[in-house]
């Protein structure tokens, strides 16, 4: 069974450029979740989709950041413009459903330097 | 607010060496906890799991009971090996709380030889 996929695998970009990352989730998983992880800190959720609704983006910066799952299976994160601070990769997960204790499977992440 | 507090790493233990890496948690509700592992170059994988007071989970020689009383969830292993160098992350899932996990911030373990 082929794992979550992520691309690309790193980037590095100046601030106040635009960058997108773009992840594909096991097949048939209907809850795709995106975490930021800064070094030295533990991720942590930006967003979460169940098939192409949004069930929690309480802690996405909406002023820059974006994200979409248009047809329920990949989806796209997006920063623009991007800021220094948002150094950091860039982790999808997905899980079979979106109820307690779906195991989160996790992509290899998308390593971001803003310079 | 909910959060989760590790021993700070790096690590480094000799090989065959007994592990403990401690995990004490802050949670507004009741959790199920989680214990994550993150090796060079790869994603994060569950490595085990306790979803009540008292379970013990296990896996690959890893073992971590859950401690409701001390809001603990220790990460011990007898005799590690150098293939178990790696970040290990303790996390919880509150209940009802739509798979949202809640990260701490990661240990490193070095083995060596």
């Amino acid at each position: 069974e082929a794992g979550v996929a992520q691309s690309p695998r790193y980037k590095i970009i100046e601030k106040r450029q635009s960058v997108a990352f773009w992840c594909n989730p096991i097949s048939g998983h209907a809850t795709l979740y995106w975490y930021q992880q800064i070094l030295g800190q533990g991720p942590k959720l930006l967003i979460q989709f169940q098939n192409n609704g949004v069930v929690d983006d309480s802690q996405l910066p909406k002023d820059r950041f974006s994200a979409e799952r248009l047809k329920g299976v990949d989806s796209t994160l997006k920063i623009q413009p991007a800021k220094l601070e948002d150094s950091a990769v860039y982790l999808c997960a997905s899980s079979f459903g979106q109820g307690d204790l779906y195991e989160q499977y996790f992509g290899p992440g998308t390593r971001l330097t803003v310079t | 607010g909910n959060s989760v507090t590790q021993m700070e790493g790096p690590v480094t233990l000799s090989e065959e060496a007994f592990l403990t890496i401690n995990c004490t948690y802050t949670a507004t509700g009741y959790p199920s906890l989680f214990w994550y592992v993150q090796y060079p170059g790869e994603g994060l994988q569950l490595l085990l799991k306790a979803t009540k007071a008292d379970d013990k989970g296990s896996n690959k020689g890893f073992e971590a009971t859950y401690r409701k009383e001390t809001t603990s969830f220790h990460l011990e292993k007898g005799s590690v090996q150098v293939s178990d160098s790696a970040v290990y992350f303790c996390a919880f899932i509150l209940t009802g709380g739509g798979n949202k996990l809640t990260f701490g911030t990661g240990t490193q373990l070095k083995v060596e030889l």
